[in-house]
């Protein structure tokens, strides 16, 4: 089974507006951390957002938000007032067991987002 | 200064050559990894090292030979490769007690002709 889902694999948005990308989650850990990456077109891997599964706020950061449901195991990137820098490809992805542990992350197969003008 | 560098970032090369792809990282991380992403964008871990020790090896044909002389550095070095091996290879380190972070590299893209 899929660890990560993401079930978009392209959206469009227009600019200034906001944008939710969907991500499910797979597993039977307790402790687990999930994260988003954009990946523009020059091909880096840009860290946005971190969550943690004991975390009980929806992490923040400037434009970006976590909306974390446990119950139903997922973890939504949604970007307010989409700018055209944006455009990017999305990735959601999972480091299982606990913080202390040398555990590598498992990514979905991204979304492509493109920010309309 | 870059935290995680790797080099070379474009490998351009024929069949049944052998390669290395240089991986540094200056975070003082204690963990290193690589990861492949295929044309399809998709990214899926090979190895990775904790304080120079192999703790993930996953099923990646024997031709691929991580080397991790200290725990700053990772490198991946192949052999023969095939037409199959051309992808997009990314470094990447994090710190196992402490910060959260994954920090990865520009990626190395190669190209087997």
């Amino acid at each position: 089974a899929q660890k990560i889902t993401q079930t978009q694999p392209g959206m469009f948005v227009q600019e200034k507006e906001a944008v939710t990308l969907d991500c499910t989650y797979d597993t039977s850990d307790q402790s687990y951390g999930l994260f988003w990456y954009k990946q523009p077109s020059s091909g880096e891997m840009i860290f946005l957002i971190y969550q943690g599964s004991y975390d009980e706020q929806n992490a923040t950061e400037g434009r970006y938000s976590l909306n974390f449901q446990k119950a139903r195991k997922s973890a939504n990137l949604v970007i307010s007032a989409s700018q055209l820098g944006d455009s990017a490809m999305y990735f959601c992805a999972m480091r299982e067991g606990l913080r202390g542990s040398a555990r590598q992350l498992t990514f979905g197969s991204g979304t492509q987002l493109t920010v309309l003008p | 200064d870059t935290a995680v560098s790797q080099t070379p970032k474009y490998l351009v090369t024929q069949m049944g050559n052998d390669k290395s792809i240089k991986c540094e990282q200056n975070l003082g991380h204690d963990t290193m990894y690589w990861y492949k992403q295929d044309s399809k964008k998709f990214l899926k871990i090979m190895f990775s090292y904790n304080n120079k020790e192999l703790i993930i090896n996953e099923t990646v044909p024997n031709r691929f030979s991580p080397k991790s002389p200290d725990k700053a550095h990772l490198n991946l070095h192949i052999n023969s490769l095939e037409l199959g091996d051309s992808a997009v290879y990314f470094c990447a380190s994090s710190q196992v007690r402490g910060p959260y972070g994954y920090t990865f590299g520009s990626g190395t893209r190669l190209t087997v002709v």
